[in-house]
């Protein structure tokens, strides 16, 4: 298995242009998840998705949109840089939730460096 | 008060060492805690899940205190190889498709 894989690793856009960030996972995972990471801060999340067709926000999704039309892939797009959107992207997919009420292990990709000048 | 605090170190201890990162949490109705490790530049991965019992992997030892809400990671015999970001991760109650990241703490092991 590959696991979580993101594409591109590192891109530079200028503000006002638009593209997507790729993320695809071979686990069968319904949960997937945006998340960004800026210098000394947590993750914030981004978007996530609980299957195919189905998405919600999560705390920081202005600026963004996603699309979940399979399970694999949960791409971010979006759509007019701006340089506050400078950070690092992870995707990451889980499991649901597992019948003894527990929290499944996130699977993070290798992140999306972003600079938007 | 924030969801989930973490001193973010670093902590800067010599090879063999034994230390210890609390993180705190505001939530009460918080399930689920973890410990996740964080190279420069990498993904996180998850280190250890943290139980109501506590939970020990190896050099590694989780407990949990709800009472004062907050969990621990105890690294015993600290090896370079151990320096990384810890991040304290717990879920959203009301909910398990959410959790939050704490800052993280930032381990350096000196030779």
């Amino acid at each position: 298995n590959a696991g979580v894989t993101q594409t591109p690793k590192f891109r530079i856009l200028k503000i006002g242009q638009s593209m997507t960030l790729q993320c695809t996972q071979d686990m069968n995972h319904n949960y997937m998840y945006w998340y960004r990471q800026d210098p000394g801060m947590g993750l914030k999340l981004i978007y996530y998705s609980v299957g195919a067709g189905i998405t919600d926000k999560g705390e920081v999704p202005n600026g963004y949109n996603v699309s979940r039309s399979t399970t694999e892939d949960f791409p971010l797009r979006l759509e007019l840089a701006a340089p506050s959107q400078t950070s690092v992207y992870f995707c990451a997919s889980r499991d649901p939730p597992s019948g003894r009420g527990g929290w499944e292990t996130q699977y993070f990709g290798p992140g999306t460096r972003l600079l938007v000048l | 008060r924030k969801e989930v605090e973490q001193d973010p170190g670093p902590f800067n201890v010599p090879e063999g060492a034994t230390v210890a990162f609390n993180c705190t949490y505001s939530n009460s109705a918080s399930q689920s805690f973890f410990w996740y490790r964080q190279d420069c530049r990498k993904e996180p991965k998850l280190l250890m899940s943290v139980y109501s019992s506590g939970n020990e992997d190896g050099r590694f030892t989780a407990q949990l205190n709800r009472a004062s809400q907050y969990i621990s990671l105890l690294i015993r015999d600290s090896k370079l190889s151990d320096s990384a970001t810890y991040l304290c991760v717990v879920n959203k109650a009301g909910g398990y498709q959410k959790v939050t990241f704490g800052t993280g703490t930032k381990l350096q092991v000196i030779p």
